[in-house]
């Protein structure tokens, strides 16, 4: 989608290796979202920014972290990647909750 | 806590016939109601929203959806499929009380037969 962009797309990884997911955004959006979609339960919510070092954790946030230094980029970490975390991420981004999200194309992460 | 249930994993339809496919929420004030299509191996696009106003809402692609306050539910509907509506969709819902976050529900899989 226009504006928002997911590095890598695709990405193979050991267990126990730190990993980072970076979501990059040309709409100067003040929200921004990472979720994890897995078979069965549609998207759950890792993390979310409300503004420039402003975070805060979603249902699913065990194992996470995130960074926000400036407005365009958002990232999402791994500290130490498990089997579990094997999954597609999405990040979104969000002018205000009138305009629902604008999505990545998603980063698939395997980890084995 | 919000929570967002689509009842039907997958569904079929005929090429030409009408959808439905069904959105049942749990909250107790006023949502915000989205529908999302997904692709095969793409992000997610919106179809259509719903804050208030008109409870019968019109999005892209030829769809509505309908908010009914008393049944909870938020059904999207098609008069007509389309081969290239075959896709996964996805209802969300948001809250003012829960900021600007969103709960999906676990999607729909739509497969369109000729």
């Amino acid at each position: 989608d226009a504006g928002i962009t997911q590095s890598p797309r695709h990405k193979v990884t050991e267990t126990g290796t730190p990993v980072t997911l970076r979501c990059h955004q040309t709409e100067n959006h003040r929200y921004m979202y990472w979720y994890r979609q897995d078979p069965g339960h549609g998207l759950r919510l890792i993390h979310y920014s409300y503004g420039v070092k402003d975070t805060d954790k979603g249902e699913v946030s065990d194992g996470y972290s995130v960074s926000r230094s400036k407005t365009e980029d958002f990232l999402l970490t791994l500290e130490s990647a498990t089997s579990s975390q094997t999954s597609v991420y999405f990040c979104a981004i969000s002018e205000s909750r009138s305009y629902g999200y604008t999505f990545g194309s998603g980063t698939r992460l395997t980890v084995v | 806590a919000q929570s967002v249930t689509q009842p039907d994993i997958h569904i079929t339809v005929s090429e030409g016939a009408s959808l439905e496919l069904r959105c049942n929420y749990s909250y107790g004030a006023t949502p915000y109601l989205f529908w999302y299509v997904q692709s095969p191996g793409q992000g997610l696009q919106l179809l259509l929203k719903y804050f208030s106003g008109d409870t019968l809402v019109q999005g892209i692609k030829g769809f509505e959806a309908e908010f009914k306050r008393s049944q909870s539910s938020f059904n999207l509907r098609k008069p007509s499929v389309h081969w290239s509506d075959a896709a996964e969709y996805f209802c969300a819902v948001g809250a003012q009380e829960y900021g600007n976050k969103l709960v999906f529900g676990a999607g729909t899989i739509l497969r369109v037969k000729s």
